[in-house]
């Protein structure tokens, strides 16, 4: 089916681990975003990606990498969880440059480091 | 930078009741759009209705309607006749018509959780 996907959608993993989580979406759309959402904080911008091999920071990166080889493809990884890494992280993408096309959120990754 | 702001954090309705969840935003452009999202529990991001800066006119999508006040920026989302499949966090979100490094992803308020009662 056509749309974005996230994987996997719920991982536990320990401190100082390694974790990646990845994003997929079927509409070759330019740009892609990380979310992290926590309590009392709403949605916050870790990376975002204007096309493939254009990433760049956005609000909350430190932790955080991010590749984009392909258009379709947009994974985040953890290079060494912490605690406070612990959130439920969305990949959203969108077509074009306009403002107003419809940003799709992915369903979301449950990650909880211990 | 750009702010946005939801003061309510809760809000309850009764089945078939109206209620109106408050936004408000901080930012020194002209034009943007503005957006409500629904998050259910199971976390999925829904969008329910839009708005462009410069069109006055207030956005309608059936149930739900917003109130949009440029010069307050303000910008509410009433819902009525409201169903129990309306109960979710709700999420202000604002986005920058200067479509270039990070201001095109979506700044989002820390939502206001509804809860519908029958």
């Amino acid at each position: 089916d056509a749309g974005i996907t996230q994987s996997p959608r719920y991982k536990i993993t320990e401190t100082g681990r390694q974790v990646t989580l990845m994003c997929h979406q079927t509409w070759s759309h330019s740009y892609m975003f990380w979310y992290r959402q926590d309590l009392g904080h709403g949605l916050r911008l870790i990376y975002y990606s204007a096309a493939a091999d254009i990433t760049d920071k956005g609000e909350v990166p430190d932790g955080y990498v991010v590749s984009r080889s392909k258009t379709e493809n947009f994974p985040l990884t953890l290079e060494s969880a912490t605690r406070s890494q612990t959130s439920v992280y969305f990949c959203a993408s969108t077509a074009g440059t306009a403002p107003g096309n419809t940003i799709y959120f992915g369903e979301g990754s449950w990650l909880t480091v211990v | 930078a750009q702010t946005v702001t939801q003061s309510q954090p809760e809000m309850s309705v009764q089945e078939a009741e109206t209620v109106t969840l408050s936004c408000t935003y901080d930012t020194s452009e002209s034009d943007y759009y503005l957006f409500w999202y629904k998050q259910p529990p199971s976390r999925q991001m829904i969008l329910v209705i839009r708005q462009e800066a410069y069109k006055q006119q207030n956005a309608t999508e059936n149930r739900f309607s917003v109130n949009f006040q440029k010069a307050a920026k303000s910008f509410s989302l009433k819902i009525s006749d409201s169903q129990l499949g309306d109960a979710a966090m709700y999420f202000c979100a604002y986005r920058s018509m200067n479509y270039g490094g990070s201001q095109g992803n979506l700044i989002f308020g820390k939502g206001t959780k509804l809860s519908v009662k029958p």
